[in-house]
């Protein structure tokens, strides 16, 4: 049974900080992995998208990579802003199985 | 992307009685949608997978007699939610995968309270 788990489960930083968020999964037989993010109470709106052959994914100053073999994946926030305050979920997409399993999330602050 | 409406947005309702909430794709037509509940400061469980125009597959532990799915059209999905408990409290989020498989689009969610 797939498992994603995502560390820390909440981060504070101050607003102009470098970040990163990381995100494990227990198995590798992936045909893609997504972050999301999440606003109190609002849907999920997606960030990145990388498919199972893929490294990496850049949007603006977002960066998701991925390493399959180990289960692993993080995403890089460049100069953090008071507006990237959000939930940030990962959700893997496993092989045969149109669903995603999501991580528990970090819930991100930013700080002016 | 797709985009994907629910509603309502927010309802209370007493203990035992029925709850439906909609969600409809406006831009796709989706044979597929997936509604996912979730609790406060959890993740997001996958409750069922809803087919259009054949019966709903639920993931394990739900019960489907309780949680009732139709998906009746290309556009329109809908899950009630039947003799709702305080329990039944939660945040339920649809989502349909548009025109690839790659990914999904989630609706804007809908806060059942139930007193």
């Amino acid at each position: 049974k797939q498992e994603v788990t995502q560390i820390p489960a909440a981060l504070s930083v101050p607003e102009g900080e470098n970040l990163v968020l990381n995100c494990s999964f227990t198995d590798s037989a992936i045909y893609n992995l997504q972050w999301f993010r999440q606003d109190p109470g609002k849907g999920l709106t997606s960030l990145l998208l990388i498919q199972s052959s893929q490294r990496e994914q850049t949007s603006g100053r977002l960066n998701a990579s991925l390493d399959k073999s180990s289960g692993r994946s993080t995403l890089y926030i460049a100069a953090s802003q008071p507006g990237d305050s959000a939930t940030y979920l990962c959700a893997v997409n496993p092989q045969g199985a149109q669903k995603l399993v999501f991580g528990q999330g970090t819930r991100l602050t930013i700080n002016p | 992307g797709a985009v994907v409406s629910q509603h309502p947005s927010w309802v209370i309702c007493k203990s035992g009685t029925s709850v439906k909430i909609e969600c409809r794709s406006l831009d796709f037509q989706a044979t597929t949608m997936f509604w996912y509940r979730q609790f406060p400061k959890q993740s997001l469980m996958l409750m069922a997978t809803s087919n259009e125009g054949s019966k709903a597959t639920y993931e394990q532990g739900v019960e489907k007699d309780k949680f009732l799915i139709n998906h009746a059209s290309l556009t329109l999905s809908t899950l009630t939610v039947t003799s709702a408990h305080p329990e039944d409290s939660s945040f339920y989020i649809c989502s349909e995968g548009g025109p690839s498989t790659d990914t999904q689009y989630f609706g804007p969610g809908t806060r059942l309270t139930v007193l």
